[in-house]
């Protein structure tokens, strides 16, 4: 069964260094999303992509962070200036077209020393 | 944006009983909610989604139902299992007429079977 993959799983960085996270959706899917959970805390929204531009984003999504879809299968997630409280697990998401559910990835646990 | 609230953190039962678990929301009715399983350091698994004007669905041990005159969404696992161990969350779209697919998560309730 096709899964939505991330790289890498775990992810160290010093403050203020700038940060790719990686994120394959499923192959057919549309529409894909990055979600964010504190240790401990709700998973929450930060962006979704469609149509290779962001529909809609959260406040938590500043200038700091950006998406990109640099080709036909990979999905990013930069923060540019890493703060420590960016330390948190990052979910990509995915979602076929004219259907609701979200595949979720396993995440990359971003740490920010 | 929506309120959602899952009954008490943490629910402990014995292997064989049936788990019972709550979604509450305050603010706009939605057109559809899903349950969620998560482990310890991994994501979000998609388990039932059901829809507005589906009372009940199923799915194996597996039970949601949806009542929007209480704005309540209650999951149950009959025939539990240790493996059943996990957080259960509740998710629910941004509003009504977004095709857009937002979902807001409750903190989840920490479910642990013991034999």
């Amino acid at each position: 069964e096709p899964e939505v993959t991330q790289t890498p799983s775990h992810q160290v960085t010093q403050m203020g260094q700038e940060v790719i996270l990686r994120c394959v959706p499923i192959s057919n899917h549309l529409y894909f999303y990055w979600y964010r959970q504190i240790l401990g805390q709700k998973v929450e929204f930060l962006v979704s992509f469609y149509n290779n531009e962001i529909s809609e984003k959260s406040e938590i999504f500043d200038d700091q962070f950006s998406v990109e879809r640099p080709d036909g299968s990979n999905f990013t997630l930069k923060i540019r200036s890493t703060k420590l409280e960016d330390s948190a697990m990052y979910f990509c998401a995915s979602r076929r077209d004219h259907t609701d559910t979200q595949y979720f990835g396993p995440g990359t646990r971003l740490t920010v020393l | 944006s929506q309120k959602i609230e899952q009954n008490s953190e943490a629910l402990n039962i014995q292997e064989g009983k049936t788990a019972t678990l709550t979604c509450n929301y305050t603010n706009y009715s939605p057109a559809y909610l899903q349950w969620y399983r998560q482990d310890p350091g991994r994501g979000p698994v998609f388990l039932l989604l059901i829809r507005e004007n589906e009372k009940e669905k199923r799915k194996e041990r597996l039970k949601v139902t949806f009542d929007t005159t209480l704005k309540q969404s209650l999951f149950h696992i009959t025939a539990s299992q240790p493996a059943d161990s996990a957080t259960y969350l509740c998710a629910l779209p941004s509003d009504r007429g977004s095709t857009l697919g937002r979902l807001y998560f409750g903190r989840g309730t920490q479910l642990t079977v013991w034999p």
